[in-house]
């Protein structure tokens, strides 16, 4: 069972460059989250998806893009790299609350994205 | 919108002794969870523990357990016997439920458990 799976760990980009971070869950998890990390900010919610086909803004999402077209996917895309979004990306996913669930979201091991 | 605050960027402990993580938060909402999560050095985020608010009894998980504190809007998180093994950065956060499950996170306490 791997979990949270988030593909690349590390990459590098150049100013104006664009790229696709990609999260897969395989515990069938209704909900999905990109937070970013940065020193002395905790994580903040760059994006999210309450279900298959579905997306909705968080608290920073300028510059990003997201997808949800199946389930166990939840793609990020920057379209247009800006130093600024050098940071610790993280994946998470969840099941819906209710009586039976917690509400833990379970997160996957980071990528590190450095923009020059 | 809600805040989370953590007020110790930085602690220090030795190994068995007791450290008192400490969290405050703001909300206008009376039903919410709330989270302590471990960051250790790998980066993987690991929950610690969980606290509902209509519950008035703390919740505890073998060593670690929380003091609620809900008039006041404060969480702080105990870790008792401490081990090198919890030396990670501790992130308080806070989840409306029902509405995505989303978390709003402090900035975070770094925790060095010294031998």
């Amino acid at each position: 069972n791997a979990g949270v799976t988030q593909t690349p760990k590390f990459r590098v980009l150049k100013t104006g460059q664009s790229m696709t971070l990609l999260c897969a869950q395989d515990m069938n998890h209704e909900y999905m989250y990109w937070y970013r990390q940065d020193p002395g900010m905790g994580l903040r919610l760059i994006h999210y998806s309450v279900g298959e086909g579905t997306t909705a803004k968080g608290e920073v999402p300028d510059g990003y893009n997201v997808s949800r077209l199946k389930k166990q996917n939840f793609l990020l895309g920057l379209e247009s790299a800006a130093p600024s979004q050098t940071s610790v990306y993280f994946c998470a996913s969840s099941y819906s609350l209710d009586t039976t669930n917690t509400g833990e979201l379970f997160f996957g091991e980071g990528s590190r994205l450095t923009v020059l | 919108a809600q805040t989370v605050t953590q007020s110790q960027p930085e602690m220090s402990v030795q190994e068995a002794e007791t450290v008192t993580l400490s969290c405050t938060y703001d909300t206008s909402e009376n039903n919410y969870y709330l989270f302590w999560y471990k960051q250790p050095p790998s980066r993987q985020m690991i929950l610690v523990i969980r606290q509902e608010a209509y519950k008035q009894q703390n919740a505890t998980e073998n060593r670690f357990s929380v003091n609620f504190q809900k008039a006041a809007k404060s969480f702080s998180l105990k870790i008792s016997d401490s081990q090198l093994g919890d030396t990670a950065m501790y992130f308080c956060a806070f989840m409306k439920p029902f509405a995505g499950n989303m978390l709003t996170f402090g900035g975070g306490t770094r925790l060095m458990v010294k031998p």
